[in-house]
């Protein structure tokens, strides 16, 4: 089945600096690559994702790369502001896996 | 639209009593999941619904049972609560039936359930 792995666990960023989180997975037919962002008290919710055919993509701050031949992709958040204190996740692919620990980012004042 | 909607917010049941958590989507998504998510742990899948009329055990099934009332509601129910089913639960919603990887899911704000 998919194993994926995220690092790091946790990440504390100066406001205003930039956040980048990996995942690496093992499935090379894996096709599809979200990530998720958990406010405390809150569901997860999708902030943005790729598919295997297009290397990059940006939503204003938020971006996702994708790098199929090492098989990892990962999540970079520029000019980091308060509100993105939240919790991470990319979740495996295969559903009897789940989400795992995913990446506590705390943004410092 | 109110997406996934999750009765009840808290609960706290003693060992031993019985509960049923209920969820329902208005996206009318085929597919809906319950997780549970401890410190640490992240979010693990109790049970699933790829469509009406089907469920199917995820990672973590013992001490629950599920019941897929129609395309809108997916019920948890916990028969004999235990103190290591302590935890907050999550519904979610996706729309393809059959990759379960390939579309986003959409989760509702959780159930917080304490037993004593």
């Amino acid at each position: 089945g998919e194993n994926v792995e995220q690092h790091p666990s946790t990440l504390s960023v100066q406001e205003g600096d930039s956040a980048v989180i990996k995942c690496t997975y093992s499935d090379s037919a894996s096709n599809y690559f979200p990530w998720y962002k958990q406010e405390l008290g809150k569901g997860p919710q999708l902030i943005i994702d790729i598919r295997s055919n297009v290397g990059e993509k940006k939503d204003q701050r938020i971006a996702v790369t994708l790098n199929k031949t090492a098989k990892h992709f990962s999540l970079h958040i520029t000019e980091t502001q308060p509100e993105d204190s939240a919790v991470y996740f990319c979740p495996r692919n295969d559903y009897k896996l789940s989400f795992g620990a995913g990446t506590t980012v705390t943004v410092r004042a | 639209n109110a997406g996934v909607t999750q009765t009840p917010k808290f609960q706290v049941l003693k060992t031993g009593q019985s509960m049923t958590l209920q969820c329902a989507q208005d996206m009318n998504h085929n597919s809906m999941y319950w997780y549970r998510q401890d410190p640490g742990m992240g979010l693990r899948l109790i049970y699933y619904s790829a469509s009406e009329g089907t469920t199917d055990k995820g990672e973590v099934p013992n001490g629950y049972n599920v019941s897929r009332l129609n395309k809108r509601e997916f019920s948890l129910r916990l028969e004999s609560a235990a103190p290591s089913q302590t935890s907050v639960y999550f519904c979610a919603s996706s729309e393809v039936s059959r990759v379960f990887s390939n579309q986003p899911q959409h989760f509702g704000d959780g159930t917080r359930l304490s037993i004593l």
